[in-house]
């Protein structure tokens, strides 16, 4: 079954730890994005990457990379200059022009 | 600046009942609508869309209202089940951009 795999689903960090969260797609699309969910804010859009090899920052990049190198992962790594990283974080894909965004199940991490 | 609104945090309707969750957007450049349906701890699931060109959509018991002169969208759910209990949000694009996301209502369907 094509699907996006997000892991781990839970993820604990010390303060000061960058961590990397994983996302992989086997549904050959050519886009895919992150977003964050925190209470009340709706999903807010961290990076985006419409091809390999090639990503761009959306509205909420400060304190987070990313790398796409291949079509089917597009992983994400929290920095230690992310101020306020304890959320649910959200991996999507889409085929590129077309529509709408498959989603994964969500990484929540939280900060200890 | 909140391109896409969704003013109600939250909506409580009786199972049975009719839910409607409204939608607000700024930018008339926006093409394509969407809702999603989203469980707590789950990622969002694709629920309905609608194109600038249509004014409804049908789907079963989902329907989604489009008036493009107000810049309003909502998605009604008739009757409303205990599974529909979830967050909606609603999405907006233009072209081949990105989409634009709400902030989510929680709608509560009440037994």
């Amino acid at each position: 079954d094509g699907g996006i795999t997000q892991s781990p689903k839970y993820l604990f960090r010390k303060e000061g730890q960058n961590v990397t969260l994983s996302c992989e797609q086997n549904l050959n699309h050519d886009a895919m994005y992150w977003y964050r969910q925190d209470p009340g804010q709706g999903l807010r859009l961290i990076y985006y990457s419409q091809i390999v090899n090639d990503f761009q920052k959306g509205d909420i990049a400060e304190g987070y990379s990313v790398s796409r190198e291949k079509k089917e992962s597009f992983p994400l790594t929290v920095t230690s200059a992310q101020k306020n990283p304890t959320a649910f974080y959200l991996c999507a894909s889409s085929p590129g022009q077309n529509l709408g965004y498959t989603f994964g199940s969500g990484t929540r991490l939280t900060v200890v | 600046d909140q391109q896409v609104k969704q003013n109600s945090p939250s909506l409580s309707v009786q199972e049975g009942r009719i839910s409607i969750l409204n939608c607000d957007y700024t930018n008339s450049m926006f093409d394509y609508f969407l809702w999603y349906k989203k469980y707590p701890a789950e990622g969002p699931t694709f629920l309905i869309s609608i194109s600038s060109i249509k004014d409804k959509n049908e789907d079963g018991r989902f329907t989604v209202f489009l008036n493009k002169s107000a810049k309003h969208l909502s998605l009604h759910i008739v009757p409303s089940q205990p599974g529909d209990s979830a967050v909606y949000f609603c999405a907006a694009k233009q072209g081949a951009q990105k989409l634009v996301f709400g902030q989510g209502t929680r709608l509560t369907i009440n037994p």
